[in-house]
């Protein structure tokens, strides 16, 4: 398998745009995840699915983040507006079932730049 | 309730020496402890973890050791060698079957 999939990988916009990530979870996972990490805040949980379905979005910082996930092969997280603030490595994650929800598999990150 | 608290911040030692990296937690109901290994560039990807019926578990030259009275974790690096410098996370989970609580994180370095 290819692994999680991210693009884009590096993605520099302006202030008020809007913003587009995408993931490919490991094929047969049933749970992804979008994570947000910066220096001072770490690595932060935003929202996971199951089965396509969000589970939990009580880590997705405010209105202008939203999430999706049509069908099991694909994902997107937006932005909208962006903000300077945004400015961070965001990665998506997958994980095979309920019972290894622990065993998450690390895409390799967009690194977005709100200027 | 929720934390996972990780010490050092930043670790430098020297080749084959034997760093150790802390974490804490709070909430009693965790039990899968896993600790996730991030190369710059790169996402985190799982190390070696560990669920709270043991006291120690060894993969290669990595070891958990879990303190489950004193509601501590550490991992030990054996040997450590320049290609471990890497940003180290330990996390929690209830019965790895909820979402994961991440430490901050430790940047080690292995100098040659």
């Amino acid at each position: 398998d290819a692994g999680v999939i991210q693009s884009p990988r590096h993605e520099v916009t302006e202030m008020g745009q809007e913003v587009t990530l995408r993931c490919k979870p490991i094929s047969g996972h049933d749970y992804l995840f979008w994570y947000r990490q910066t220096m001072m805040r770490g690595l932060e949980l935003l929202i996971y699915f199951n089965n396509n379905v969000p589970i939990d979005d009580s880590g997705m910082p405010e209105d202008r983040f939203s999430a999706k996930m049509p069908n099991a092969s694909f994902s997107t997280l937006k932005i909208q507006p962006s903000e300077p603030r945004d400015s961070a490595v965001y990665f998506c994650a997958s994980s095979l079932d309920r019972g290894r929800l622990g065993e998450q598999y690390f895409g390799p990150g967009t690194r977005l730049t709100v200027t | 309730q929720q934390q996972v608290k990780q010490s050092p911040q930043s670790l430098i030692v020297q080749k084959g020496g034997i760093p150790i990296i802390n974490c804490a937690y709070e909430n009693t109901a965790f039990d899968y402890f896993p600790w996730y290994q991030q190369f710059p560039g790169k996402g985190p990807a799982l190390l070696i973890a560990i669920r709270p019926d043991v006291s120690e578990k060894k993969e290669g030259r990595f070891t958990i050791s879990f303190n489950k009275s004193a509601k501590q974790f550490s991992l030990h690096i054996m040997d450590s060698q320049p290609g471990d410098s890497a940003t180290y996370f330990c996390a929690a989970s209830k019965g790895g079957s909820e979402k994961l609580v991440f430490g901050k994180g430790t940047k080690l370095t292995v100098n040659p």
